[in-house]
């Protein structure tokens, strides 16, 4: 079964540094893979997702993730931090079917 | 979240009694998820439905928990005779003709429910 790993329930960064939230994926077929937000008491909302092609995806707000099939990785990174990216940060996966598996999510905290 | 309506956004309900939350999905859409998500926990996916159709339910608990996404009308996710443990935050989500394969699955802002 499609199972989504998320190294680091918790990500502390100061403002202005790399960010680099982890994500593994087990599957025996290369997955669609999502990166969501989630601001306290709010919805998700989608940053970015592969799918085919490019494997390097670029997202809002600056974010970008790369898909590794050789790592079965999907890290997302954002070059410089700001405070308003404090948030929870969840990767998914989908295969054939239809409905994403997430990760335990990891909650980015910028420091000022 | 790009218009996905869920209400209400807030429930509390004493043991025992039953909690309906409500889903109206994106405009145009016909695929509508249900997920939980627990305390300090990802959310876990419930079941999946399309118009008048359960096409995946193997997330949903075996008893007391129904779900239904009537040809008119939203969706609709019942839970009778509620217990604490089922205190948490139940999102909708849908998704265009094609479901999730290739298709960006948008999330409504959730309904906490909070089991007293």
């Amino acid at each position: 079964a499609q199972s989504v790993t998320q190294l680091g329930s918790h990500v502390s960064v100061s403002e202005g540094a790399l960010v680099l939230l982890r994500c593994n994926y087990s599957s025996s077929v290369p997955p669609y893979l999502f990166w969501y937000v989630q601001y306290p008491n709010q919805g998700l909302q989608l940053l970015l997702k592969y799918t085919t092609g490019a494997t390097l995806v670029k997202g809002i707000n600056g974010f970008e993730a790369e898909f590794k099939k050789s790592e079965t990785s999907f890290h997302l990174t954002k070059p410089s931090a700001h405070m308003s990216d404090a948030a929870e940060y969840f990767c998914a996966a989908t295969e054939y079917g239809n409905k994403l598996v997430f990760g335990a999510g990891t909650i980015l905290r910028v420091k000022s | 979240n790009a218009g996905v309506m869920q209400n209400p956004r807030h429930l509390v309900r004493r043991r025992g009694q039953e909690a309906r939350l409500r889903c109206s999905p994106m405009k145009g859409h016909s695929h509508v998820y249900w997920y939980r998500q627990l305390p300090e926990e990802g959310l876990k996916f419930m079941v999946y439905l399309q118009k008048e159709n359960i096409i995946d339910e193997s997330g949903m608990p075996k008893e007391r928990f129904s779900a239904e996404f009537p040809k008119e009308g939203p969706s609709i996710l019942r839970i009778q005779q509620v217990v604490r443990g089922d205190s948490a935050a139940y999102f909708c989500a849908s998704t265009g003709l094609q479901g999730a394969i290739g298709n960006t699955i948008y999330f409504g802002e959730g309904s906490w429910l909070t089991v007293v």
